[in-house]
């Protein structure tokens, strides 16, 4: 069964530190991972997206690693904001069958002033 | 800048009552995909079409769901005699081509359904 797990399930931290959330999955064929935020009450919004052959990708404050070997891939996010509180979704799909989005539960993340 | 739009946003429905949610692709999308949030859970996959076209619907129950998306007009998430249960965030996307390599796909802001 294809799975994917995030942790920590929510955290909390104050404005401008950083931190960093794991996903481990086990989906078969690997096609692609994605991270996404998605605020309260609103859509996911895409953050980064990454293949096999990349290791790690970029978008402003969040960067993404990825280990395809031991399936995991984390979310960097570097001096936090308050905007950035939100849930933050990683996403695996199959390989020939791209739509079947696999979701982890997300993490919560809450910055305090 | 108009994105994937849904609605209604929020829907209130009793038991044994019809949902029927409505989803606008992004201009120029033809690649439509419906997916389910549970309270306390992840999205999971419902179904995915094209233009008059069902491509994939093994993530939707096969009673009292069905889905559309007729050549004019916005995609249609249909539930009929709705239990408690179907209670949950419906989201809508929409892709240019198919998913493969990575494309983005691109999310609405989803139609919040409360089934009383």
């Amino acid at each position: 069964k294809n799975q994917v797990e995030q942790s920590p399930q929510s955290l909390i931290i104050l404005e401008g530190k950083n931190c960093t959330l794991q996903c481990n999955y086990t989906v078969s064929p690997f096609s692609n991972l994605r991270w996404y935020k998605q605020d309260t009450g609103r859509g996911p919004v895409s953050l980064t997206i990454m293949t096999f052959s990349e290791n790690t990708k970029s978008n402003g404050r969040y960067t993404a690693t990825l280990d395809a070997d031991t399936k995991q891939s984390s979310l960097h996010i570097t001096a936090s904001q308050l905007s950035d509180s939100a849930s933050y979704i990683c996403v695996v799909s199959v390989l020939s069958n791209d739509y079947k989005l696999s979701f982890g539960a997300g993490t919560t993340v809450t910055v305090r002033a | 800048n108009a994105g994937v739009m849904q609605n209604p946003r929020h829907l209130v429905r009793r038991r044994g009552q019809e949902a029927r949610l409505r989803c606008s692709p992004m201009k120029g999308h033809s690649h439509v995909y419906w997916y389910r949030q549970l309270p306390e859970e992840g999205l999971k996959f419902m179904v995915y079409l094209q233009k008059e076209n069902i491509i994939d619907e093994s993530g939707m129950p096969k009673e009292r769901f069905s889905a559309e998306f007729p050549k004019e007009g916005p995609s249609i998430l249909r539930i009929q005699q709705v239990v408690r249960g179907d209670s949950a965030a419906y989201f809508c996307a929409s892709s240019p081509d198919s998913l493969y390599s990575g494309n983005t796909i691109y999310f609405g802001e989803g139609s919040w359904l409360t089934v009383v």
